[in-house]
């Protein structure tokens, strides 16, 4: 079965620090993808990024930015120069096509993030 | 834009009690999703839809648990007779593409 883990469960940085939070995951599938979501303190889940496995260019989104290794079967994220709004629990995913033929969604259990003043 | 929309936000009932969890998908989205995040298990999809019609509902916990969805803007997810072990945060997601998920808000139910 298709695993996703954050070994992480909690992380405090102070602001202003520099942060990684680590995925790690298994799959049998050729080719899947793989998501991290937000999920701030007011609930609903916020997508910030999809890779698909044949893609393993590191992506930079501002302050945000993706390493995908393949050899590691790894998807860390890492936040640089962390503001207190970064603080939120964090979600690794990733597909899985299930025997039926249909897809879903296999997250982690999520890092929570605080950034401290 | 609204984005998805879910009633009730928070729900407290008693063990055998009926529940349903309402959601209205973003407007043009095919897929509507349901799950279930507990501090055990994570977060977990129950089932899911595409044009109205459920496509997996592998991660329905049992019988107790249904989901309809009698329209492209409205679908239920009903629990009957609830349990204490049903208390959850439950969301509905719904995606145009299907990896490109947009989560509701959620609806926190405690089963007394």
């Amino acid at each position: 079965a298709q695993k996703v883990t954050q070994a992480q469960t909690e992380i405090s940085v102070v602001e202003k620090e520099d942060v990684t939070l680590d995925c790690v995951y298994e799959t049998r599938d050729t080719t899947y993808y793989l998501f991290w979501y937000k999920q701030p303190p007011s609930g609903e889940l916020v997508f910030l990024i999809r890779r698909n496995s044949f893609d393993e260019q590191n992506e930079i989104s501002g302050r945000y930015s993706w390493n995908f290794q393949k050899s590691t079967s790894s998807f860390n994220f890492t936040i640089t120069a962390s503001q207190v709004v970064d603080s939120a629990v964090y979600f690794c995913a990733l597909s899985e096509t299930t025997q039926g033929g249909s897809e879903k969604l296999v997250f982690g259990k999520g890092t929570k993030l605080t950034v401290n003043p | 834009d609204a984005g998805v929309i879910q009633s009730p936000r928070h729900e407290v009932t008693e063990m055998g009690q009926e529940v349903t969890l309402r959601c209205k998908p973003i407007s043009g989205h095919d897929y509507l999703f349901w799950y279930r995040q507990t501090m055990m298990r994570g977060l977990e999809l129950l089932i899911y839809f595409n044009n109205n019609v459920p496509i997996d509902d592998s991660g329905m916990p049992e019988d107790r648990f249904s989901a309809k969805m009698p329209n492209a803007s409205f679908s239920t997810l009903k629990i009957q007779p609830s349990e204490p072990r049903d208390s959850a945060v439950y969301f509905c997601a719904s995606s145009l593409l299907f990896w490109w998920q947009f989560f509701g808000p959620g609806t926190r139910l405690t089963v007394l």
